[in-house]
């Protein structure tokens, strides 16, 4: 079936790094979009970073610009977010999430969603 | 960019219709068809609700229906019922490529 996995949270010191993977599969994962949305505990959901089908594009929220690289591997159907000089406020739930629709129109809506995975950025 | 504005709490009887708000700025909301709605419970990841401001992905009730006034869309349930309590955020495409979420908004059945 259609899904998503993500990997890779834990527990870090601030200002270390860490690296979330998601793996896909039930689908052309190569043709899809994908972003990643995190929640910290007891808040909403706040949209992290996008990258396009193809890898050529991709683009960060403020909060994260300069210290996050989101990036994929089409061939063995993965997406991953290098997370550095991770701070406190870096902790939460990260999903990772497939656009709903193919190659484009990659901000109109996310259809399918892991089940997220816990990061805690803490001394 | 701020967060788009929702409501904390909107709550309903069963059978009863309840709407949500969801405001922005004619640089989000006010452009871009691409408003989405998802509904998370506690504990569990979003689904997909309504995209394009309108329209249903396959499988989702027809009791939930989207629209858009202004720097303003809304997402109603109609005929409320149980399994539809928790929580409801909306997002929009923000300038080109930036999303904004709203704060969330918790639907209580009575």
């Amino acid at each position: 079936q259609v899904q998503v996995v993500e990997s890779g949270g834990g527990v870090v010191q601030p200002g270390r790094s860490l690296r979330l993977s998601c793996a896909a599969s039930g689908f052309t994962f190569s043709s899809f979009g994908m972003h990643w949305v995190r929640q910290a505990p007891g808040k909403g959901l706040e949209w992290v970073a996008v990258i396009w089908h193809d890898g050529s594009k991709e683009y960060y929220a403020d909060s994260v610009k300069g210290r996050f690289t989101i990036s994929r591997d089409n061939s063995k159907n993965t997406l991953d977010l290098q997370m550095d000089s991770l701070r406190a406020e870096d902790t939460g739930v990260y999903y990772c999430a497939r656009c709903r629709v193919a190659a484009g129109f990659n901000f109109y809506g996310m259809d399918v969603w892991g089940q997220g995975t816990t990061v805690t950025v803490s001394s | 960019q701020s967060a788009l504005t929702q409501p904390a709490s909107v709550s309903g009887s069963p059978g009863q219709s309840i709407t949500i708000s969801c405001t922005g700025t004619s640089s989000d909301v006010g452009t871009y068809a691409a408003v989405s709605w998802y509904q998370q419970y506690p504990g569990e990841a979003p689904k997909l609700k309504i995209y394009e401001v309108t329209k249903r992905p396959s499988g989702v009730s027809t009791r939930f229906s989207g629209s858009r006034s202004g720097n303003t869309a809304s997402l109603t349930i109609s005929g409320l019922q149980a399994e539809d309590e928790g929580y409801y955020y909306c997002s929009s495409k923000a300038g080109s490529f930036t999303l904004l979420f709203g704060g969330g908004t918790k639907v209580t059945v009575l």
